[in-house]
């Protein structure tokens, strides 16, 4: 089955312990995205990757880094999270069409 | 920044009857996304409108381009309880970014 996964789902951390959250796709696609969800904000970009080894910013970077060593994989790190992080995750990915497929979402809270 | 102003924000509405919500930006698409998200999943896409004044349909949705390309609309007839969810357009802003609205919440009440 074509999907996105993320993992964790849900997490609960301290401000600055660092945390990583997964994002994995099995679609060959050459482009991923980050996304947090805030309630009346919307979805906000954080960073997007157009193939292995090229990232770049989106709209809302700061506090958080991301790598593409591999096709499949995008992970999202925060090294030193704070409250203000706390918010609903998503990661994306795009094949050669406009449609972009979400994972189910990574709830993150940071005391 | 381009932004993207959703309308209504919440709506209520019974089992059979219609709506429409609305998607506005301050300046022109290049080309417009509809997703639907449902509680617990990622959005999922339904439609994406490229040419002003273009009408899509998709079972009882319909989705329309404006002529300026600057606002778009989607209409649900006789809405049903599988309609709820939160109703998010979003324009691809050049090749790799996105800008999403704010979304519309629908409830629909059997």
């Amino acid at each position: 089955e074509a999907q996105v996964t993320q993992n964790p789902r849900y997490l609960i951390t301290v401000t600055g312990k660092k945390l990583t959250v997964t994002c994995s796709q099995n679609m060959n696609h050459e482009y991923m995205s980050w996304y947090r969800q805030d309630p009346g904000l919307g979805l906000r970009q954080i960073y997007y990757s157009m193939n292995v080894e090229v990232t770049d910013k989106g709209d809302v970077p700061e506090g958080y880094k991301v790598s593409r060593k591999e096709k499949r994989n995008f992970p999202l790190i925060l090294e030193s999270p704070s409250p203000n992080q706390t918010s609903l995750y998503f990661c994306a990915s795009r094949g050669q069409s406009n449609e972009q497929f979400f994972g189910p979402g990574t709830r993150l809270t940071v005391l | 920044t381009q932004l993207l102003e959703q309308s209504p924000q919440f709506l209520s509405i019974q089992e059979g009857e219609n709506l429409t919500v609305y998607c506005n930006s301050s300046s022109v698409f290049s080309s417009l996304q509809w997703y639907r998200q449902e509680p617990g999943e990622g959005p999922v896409l339904l439609v994406t409108v490229v040419t002003g004044g273009e009408v899509k349909k998709l079972k009882r949705l319909t989705f329309q381009f404006g002529d300026a390309r600057k606002d778009s609309s989607l209409h649900i007839t006789a809405a049903q309880p599988g309609d709820t969810g939160l109703y998010l357009c979003a324009e691809r802003s050049g090749t790799y970014k996105y800008i999403f609205g704010t979304g519309t919440r629908l409830k629909v009440l059997a």
